[in-house]
């Protein structure tokens, strides 16, 4: 049973517009969420966090937010570089001293069109 | 800063074999973690470190173990090997210690198991 679920194995957009990126979890125990970036070869690199205590988290061009009642968080990206082509990881985990690991999702294959 | 290190990067076993992974943390990171990356199943947990001892396991069989040394540096081993442990090993490290957030995990490039 996946905890973590991220639908679209792949989102293409247009350089310079939106990119949406969505992750639904199951597990209400979840408190803390997080995006990673992978390119090819490469091992995951962290973009952004989230706690549950809050609603919306920004940094530069990358904003996640987390609507709790529905167990959905989403990833925005404003405006799309091409170096934005990547697979993204939603994350999950429950915080607060708890030593379990990361949950992730199956990621989403993100492809900037220039 | 020097990243996280994995070694070897790319490796074949045939089935049956046994196979030891090495990762080596950032300087100052105490907590190592070791995750399974597969097509179908993406980025599975397989187990965290912190000082010398295992603090969690993800849901993988016994034929999956691992260690920390007291320099932090982490070896993980696969006994028995099944042609489904063909993967993406990943190492994580992180500044975290008991009580809290996972906060952010630094990977290293992992190490591409290939069993035959």
């Amino acid at each position: 049973d996946q905890q973590v679920k991220q639908n679209s194995p792949s989102l293409s957009v247009q350089e310079g517009r939106i990119s949406i990126l969505n992750c639904d979890y199951t597990n209400s125990m979840f408190d803390y969420f997080l995006w990673y970036k992978k390119y090819p070869a490469e091992g995951p690199t962290f973009l952004i966090s989230i706690s549950s205590i809050k609603d919306k988290n920004e940094d530069g061009r990358f904003t996640v937010f987390l609507n709790k009642s529905a167990k959905h968080l989403s990833l925005h990206i404003v405006p799309s570089q091409p170096g934005d082509s990547a697979v993204y990881f939603c994350a999950a985990s429950v915080g607060g001293g708890g030593a379990d690991g990361l949950t992730f999702g199956k990621g989403t294959h993100l492809i900037i069109q220039p | 800063k020097a990243g996280v290190t994995q070694t070897p990067r790319y490796l074949i076993k045939t089935r049956g074999q046994q196979v030891t992974l090495s990762c080596s943390p950032i300087s100052g990171h105490r907590s190592v973690s070791w995750y399974q990356q597969t097509p179908g199943q993406g980025l599975q947990f397989l187990f965290e470190y912190f000082s010398e001892t295992q603090r969690n396991k993800g849901n993988f069989p016994g034929r999956f173990s691992g260690r920390q040394f007291s320099n932090s540096r982490s070896e993980m081993n696969v006994s028995t090997l099944e042609l489904g442990d063909s993967a993406l090993y990943l190492c994580a490290s992180s500044r975290r210690s008991g009580g809290q957030l996972p906060g952010e995990l630094f990977f290293g490039e992992g190490s591409r198991l290939t069993v035959l």
